[in-house]
């Protein structure tokens, strides 16, 4: 079964602090990988994918991810995070066969003080 | 093009109601997926539709029904709200399974 697991609940940075939110999924086969960011009563934009070639994607705002297959990671970063990246992170897979949804994680919430 | 739009945006229903949570898509997507959002708990599927006239269950299918008609709307029916259903729904679209999920403004739900 496929699986997908955010490690960090909740996370609290300043601003200008470097941010990583790790992911770490569970399957065996090629994945299409997501991280979605819902932003505070708004709905789910996609922030970066990962679908084949360079695992080190780049994202919308600053945002970056890399996909170590070894590790059936992908995990998100920014160097400098803005009081504006206040949010919930979604990590998301979806297995790579026709007609299949995505699997989420149970998601991150980012506070940043300014 | 308004993407994914979804309504009501908030409702409270008693045990026992039923109502639909209402989606449409203007931009051809074949691929339209119904999901809920649980504190803590991420978003589960609920339903999906491949194109109009096919629908398959999702993870947590259980006091949902929905249909898909045309290509544009994909409705979620409840017949009888339990609390178990409070939660804020989502719908999704996609032109192909390959591609990326376009998601609308979310329901919320909330039944006493």
């Amino acid at each position: 079964a496929q699986s997908v697991s955010q490690h960090n609940h909740h996370v609290i940075l300043s601003e200008a602090a470097s941010l990583e939110l790790g992911c770490n999924y569970s399957y065996g086969g090629t994945v299409n990988l997501f991280w979605y960011v819902q932003y505070p009563g708004q709905h789910l934009q996609l922030l970066l994918k990962y679908f084949s070639g360079d695992p080190l994607v780049k994202g919308i705002k600053g945002f970056e991810a890399e996909f170590i297959k070894s590790k059936f990671s992908f995990n998100l970063r920014k160097p400098s995070v803005q009081w504006s990246d206040t949010a919930e992170y979604f990590c998301a897979l979806r297995a790579n066969q026709a007609g299949t949804a995505l699997i989420f994680g149970k998601g991150t919430t980012l506070s940043v003080s300014s | 093009n308004a993407g994914v739009t979804q309504t009501p945006k908030f409702r409270i229903l008693k045990i026992g109601q039923s109502m639909t949570l209402q989606c449409t898509q203007d931009m051809n997507h074949n691929y339209m997926y119904w999901y809920r959002q649980d504190p803590g708990m991420g978003l589960k599927l609920i339903y999906y539709s491949v194109g109009a006239g096919i629908t398959d269950k999702g993870e947590v299918p259980n006091g949902y029904n929905v249909s898909r008609s045309t290509t544009e709307d994909f409705p979620l029916r409840l017949e009888l709200a339990a609390p178990s259903q409070t939660s804020v729904y989502f719908c999704a679209s996609t032109r192909e399974a390959q591609e990326t999920q376009y998601f609308g403004p979310g329901t919320r739900l909330l039944v006493l």
